[in-house]
């Protein structure tokens, strides 16, 4: 069965720090994995999403990386803002449960001005 | 409409009670899912609809959850004689093919008092 951990559960920073948000999972034979952020109330926002045979992405200040064989994913967002402050979540789809995304419990950020 | 759109916001009902929850997907999209996220399980899995292919169940937490999808598109998620521990928000996502970038709607709250 398909786990997912992310690392930090929580984090708070000072704004323009660039920032490191990690995501592991234990089965690599994943189809893609997709970041999301989440505003407290609100629904989940696509941030990015990695399929299996790329290696990142990048979309403004975020990068998102994958090394599948290691089972780690990393969300790297440069020159935080308040408005980043949000808990982002890893989410991957793959191996026995392809359709159905596995999320892991997510890292709560904050960024302070 | 330009997201996905999900009706009620919010709900609160009796114990015992039938509710009913709405999701309009994006149009075009052919996958459809519905996610539970409550505080103690985090976001989980309960069911997705691929074009006419039979919809794949497999998170549905027990028989008085049932869910159908009208033309291919609007779906409906049922849950019979709800229980205290029903309460949570009900996600609805839609993507374009299975497996591919998935957009989540606002999420209906669900409080079973």
């Amino acid at each position: 069965k398909q786990e997912v951990t992310q690392i930090p559960a929580a984090l708070s920073v000072p704004e323009g720090e660039n920032l490191v948000l990690n995501c592991s999972f234990t089965d690599s034979a994943i189809y893609n994995l997709q970041w999301f952020r989440q505003d407290p109330g609100k629904g989940l926002t696509s941030l990015l999403l990695i399929q299996s045979s790329q290696r990142e992405q990048t979309s403004g200040r975020l990068n998102a990386s994958l090394d599948k064989s290691s089972g780690r994913s990393t969300l790297y967002i440069a020159a935080s803002q308040p408005g980043d402050s949000a808990t982002y979540l890893c989410a991957v789809n793959g191996g026995t449960s392809y359709g159905k995304l596995t999320f892991g419990q997510g890292t709560i950020l904050t960024v302070h001005p | 409409g330009a997201g996905v759109s999900q009706s009620p916001s919010n709900k609160v009902t009796e114990k015992g009670k039938d509710v009913e929850l709405r999701c309009d997907p994006i149009s075009g999209h052919t996958a459809l899912y519905w996610y539970r996220q409550s505080l103690g399980q985090g976001l989980e899995f309960l069911i997705y609809f691929q074009g006419n292919s039979a919809p794949d169940k497999s998170g549905l937490p027990s028989d008085r959850f049932s869910a159908e999808r009208t033309g291919g598109s609007v779906s409906t998620l049922t849950i019979q004689r709800t229980q205290q521990e029903d309460s949570a928000v009900y996600l609805c996502a839609s993507s374009l093919l299975l497996s591919g970038e998935l957009f989540f709607g606002e999420g209906s709250r669900l409080t079973v008092l």
